[in-house]
């Protein structure tokens, strides 16, 4: 069964940084894009970023570029999001998904919330 | 970007009743669209991958078709467990992009 579990989720002043991480089970990681999402209070779904099964290639909202980075450790089967310079509207549950680089996202993890607020 | 937009925004149906929600998109995603259930508290899931395959485990109830613009789920009987939001999505262009969302709720 495939399984992600996202962490690194809390609460951080604006301007803070946070690194996320999702571990993965149940499949070949390296073989597989990986995607984060965000879902803000009160807002629909938002995709933030891919990173190819290599980790060579990534893309990025326009919202988070210049700010996030993902990452990945194929010998960890891990993807990480470090998150620099973070802004109140990056207040959001983060979610990691398999897939999206050429396919859709599935499966999702549970999510790991991020507040951002002084 | 690609938008997105679902209609209706909600609506209000009783268990056994048949279902259908609209996807349109703003410039051809050709097949590249899924479709995801997501109910409160939970991670999305996803039902419809590439407009009209049905994901691993999704009940027969739940079809989508379409393609270019203009597409379609349908839920040809409402099951309790069937009430949720449902985004669309589509991966035929960066960024990534859903549509807002069509909550179906108990009438």
């Amino acid at each position: 069964e495939v399984q992600l579990l996202e962490s690194g989720g809390g609460l951080v002043q604006p301007g803070g940084s946070l690194r996320l991480s999702c571990a993965a089970s149940g499949f070949t990681f390296s073989s597989y894009s990986m995607t984060w999402l965000r879902h803000a209070p009160g807002k629909g779904l938002e995709w933030v970023s891919t990173i190819n099964s290599g980790g060579g290639i990534t893309s990025y909202a326009d919202s988070v570029k210049g700010r996030f980075t993902v990452s990945r450790d194929n010998s960890k089967n891990t993807q990480y999001l470090q998150m620099n310079s973070l802004r109140a509207e990056d207040t959001a549950i983060y979610y990691c998904a398999k897939g999206g680089w050429d396919s859709h996202f599935d499966p999702w993890g549970q999510g790991t919330r991020v507040t951002v607020s002084s | 970007e690609i938008v997105l937009t679902q209609s209706p925004a909600t609506l209000s149906l009783s268990p056994g009743e048949r279902v259908t929600l609209s996807c349109r998109a703003s410039q051809s995603v050709s097949s590249y669209l899924a479709w995801y259930q997501q109910k409160p508290g939970q991670a999305p899931r996803l039902l419809i991958y590439d407009a009209s395959n049905r994901a691993t485990g999704v009940p027969a109830r739940f079809s989508g078709s379409g393609s270019g613009t203009d597409f379609t789920l349908t839920i040809s009987s409402l099951e309790p467990e069937d009430f949720a939001v449902y985004y669309c999505q589509q991966r035929s262009n960066w960024p990534r992009t859903f549509g807002q969302g069509t909550k179906v709720e108990i009438k």
